[in-house]
């Protein structure tokens, strides 16, 4: 099955702790997003890669840091710096740099809950 | 600024009927626009994407409208089913990112 996965489905942190969301596609692309979703709220974006090594700052990404050491994976660590992480976290993919003519895929997501 | 608003935030409709979800924006330049499905504690599926020279584009009971003059788009859902409850996200895409909606969350009830 191509696609995206994401890992865990749900995942509960104490305050002052780290946790590192996964991300792993098999679809060949070149760019991944980390997004967060709250509710009534649009996504906004954390961070994205367009290739493997480097990765941009999307609108949010204070209190979050990420890797792109493979191009099938793009894992996500909430540190303790960020002060409000109970959300819902996306992580999607594109063939190239989302823009004209690129869909975004998305994962089915996970929700970290805060203690 | 860019920005992309959608109405109603929410909207409760019986099974069988009709709907029309609207989607205002004001991005610019303008690429294209998506419109996707999220079901609850699910990431969003893409229904349609639209160009700028598209006006109409069906997806089975699913069918979008875009009006590029005033910015305006539409997804419209035929004979609504239990199943079409979700939220509906719209997505512009500009030359190099992506303005996305609050989205609207339908109720399909029996």
């Amino acid at each position: 099955d191509g696609g995206i996965t994401q890992s865990p489905k749900y995942l509960f942190r104490k305050e002052g702790q780290n946790v590192t969301l996964s991300c792993e596609q098999n679809l060949n692309h070149d760019a991944m997003y980390w997004y967060r979703q709250d509710p009534g709220q649009g996504l906004r974006l954390i961070y994205y890669s367009q290739i493997v090594n480097d990765f941009q700052k999307g609108d949010i990404a204070e209190g979050y840091s990420v890797s792109r050491e493979k191009k099938e994976s793009f894992p996500l660590t909430v540190t303790s710096a960020q002060k409000n992480p109970t959300a819902f976290y996306l992580c999607a993919s594109s063939t190239r740099l989302a823009g004209a003519d690129n869909e975004q895929f998305f994962g089915p997501g996970t929700r970290l809950t805060v203690l | 600024k860019n920005q992309v608003e959608q109405s109603p935030q929410s909207l409760i409709i019986l099974e069988g009927k009709n709907c029309t979800l609207q989607c205002n924006y004001t991005v610019s330049p303008f690429s294209n626009l998506r419109w996707y499905k999220q079901d609850t504690g699910r990431g969003p599926v893409s229904l349609t994407i639209m160009t700028f020279s598209e006006n109409t584009k069906s997806n089975g009971r699913y069918t979008a409208t875009l009006d590029a003059d005033t910015k305006q788009s539409s997804l419209h859902i035929t004979a609504s089913q239990l199943s079409d409850s979700a939220s509906y996200i719209c997505v512009v895409s500009g030359t190099a990112a992506l303005i996305f909606g609050k989205g609207t969350t339908l109720s399909v009830s029996s």
